[in-house]
């Protein structure tokens, strides 16, 4: 089962836009993270937001996080060609077990 | 530093056979856990090893099997391959033992099965 579901499945921008994607999640949870995937290969951990935190920057990064509304959003500013990707969000549903959503796919036209 | 590196890349398998894939995690990180990725989805949980033990278990039938060795590496076994066990198979280690820590993962080994 998964417990993240991003929104939009699929995202096309201009380069110098800006991107919003949303992440739902099920239960409560310790943290929530960030990944990013290019071309089908391995997962790199973008960013980490705490429960207790609302707002996250790093570098051209945002994430918010209401738990109240259980959902988190990941904004990428002044996006690039390189930004081409697919991001995920991710929780622990456990000790051991990280969940992800289904993703949401991105695309920046030069 | 070298990042998690897994072998190999791609491999291709007809079904029924039986295949081994390999981890090897960050210097220093003891945690290793594999994930499945069918085309168009998210990861899906398989295992979890910390300390050479297993810790956790993902809803995966008991053609999975995996271990993990005393320098942290690690393996995955697949027997009596289907046709849906096709799919981007992903390692991920941590320093710490529970998945709410930062993973860092491998390329992966993309596995077709004919």
């Amino acid at each position: 089962s998964q417990q993240g579901e991003e929104d939009p499945q699929a995202l096309s921008i201009q380069e110098g836009e800006n991107a919003t994607m949303n992440c739902s999640y099920k239960t409560s949870i310790n943290n929530l993270q960030w990944y990013r995937q290019n071309s089908g290969r391995g997962l790199v951990h973008l960013i980490l937001i705490r429960s207790n935190e609302r707002e996250k920057h790093s570098g051209r990064l945002r994430v918010t996080l209401d738990t109240s509304k259980k959902s988190s959003s990941l904004l990428i500013t002044a996006s690039r060609a390189a930004d081409t990707a697919s991001y995920f969000c991710a929780t622990a549903l456990n000790d051991y077990k990280l969940s992800f959503g289904a993703g949401t796919t991105v695309t920046v036209r030069a | 530093d070298a990042g998690v590196t897994q072998s190999p890349t791609h491999l291709i398998k007809t079904r029924g056979q039986h295949v081994t894939l390999r981890c090897s995690p960050i210097s220093g990180h003891k945690s290793v856990s594999w994930y499945q990725q069918v085309l168009g989805q998210g990861p899906q949980f398989i295992f979890q090893y910390y300390e050479k033990e297993e810790r956790g278990r993902g809803n995966f039938p008991d053609r999975f099997s995996a271990r993990q060795f005393p320098n942290y590496s690690s393996e995955l076994n697949v027997n009596a391959l289907l046709l849906g066990d096709s799919a981007l198979y992903l390692c991920a280690s941590s320093a710490l033992d529970r998945a709410r820590y930062e993973q860092y993962f491998g390329p992966g080994t993309r596995l077709t099965v004919t």
